[in-house]
């Protein structure tokens, strides 16, 4: 089982939707949680971290950690095409930093 | 600011050639990251250090790879010899207060022939 689990897509949603995005993870002790985004040819980029149950909004995105059922997700409101790239979870276990492999979103105009 | 630096962007080698891949982190943070990005396998961590200090190597693939941080604003990861499994993205991250909130540099697309 890996450490971090992702659905690799790829996730079309139109412009101006809702897109979901999930990630799951396999220890319980795991500490902390965020999720960068990539373009393609490009280096990750930090868009959220979350570190306790619940939700932590910044400005159109949301992220939702459930640390019972150990799965953290990203919502992102009102898609742009700008949006459109690849959506990497990462999870820190005590002195190791997971990456999951990434789910493609593509948000079309 | 300055982001992370990575040098060179791109190294096309021979197999058996060495490898020297350069990073120099954010000023003032004091973690710093190495990891590989294949189709494969993703992004894959291979060491990192806090205050230059190698704190996990764990994800080093073998003997052939090595990485030093000589001071705060450099380190370098090695590969002597290198092999066409090798080819790969490499990245260099820094953080400022452990293994969290990590800011990527530009990477080095390596292709081994």
């Amino acid at each position: 089982q890996k450490e971090v689990e992702q659905n690799s897509g790829p996730l079309s949603v139109p412009e101006g939707a809702i897109a979901s995005l999930n990630c799951t993870y396999s220890d319980r002790g795991s500490q902390s949680f965020f999720w960068y985004r990539q373009y393609s040819g490009k280096s990750p980029e930090l868009i959220m971290s979350i570190y306790s149950n619940g939700d932590k909004e910044d400005g159109r995105f949301t992220a939702q950690l459930n640390k019972a059922s150990q799965y953290v997700s990203l919502l992102i409101r009102d898609s742009q095409p700008s949006d459109s790239a690849t959506y990497l979870c990462a999870v820190n276990t005590g002195n190791q930093f997971y990456f999951g492999t990434g789910t493609s979103l593509t948000v079309i105009p | 600011d300055a982001g992370v630096i990575q040098s060179p962007r791109h190294e096309v080698t021979e197999m058996g050639q060495e490898v020297t891949l350069r990073c120099k982190p954010i000023s003032g943070h004091d973690y710093l990251f190495w990891y590989r990005q294949t189709m494969m396998r993703g992004l894959e961590l291979l060491i990192y250090f806090n205050n230059n200090v190698p704190i996990d190597d764990s994800g080093m693939p073998e003997d052939r790879f090595s990485a030093k941080m000589p001071n705060a604003s450099f380190s370098t990861l090695k590969i002597q010899p290198s092999e066409p499994r090798d080819s790969a993205v490499y990245f260099c991250a820094s953080s400022l207060q452990g293994p969290y909130e990590q800011y990527f540099g530009p990477g080095t697309r390596l292709t081994v022939t």
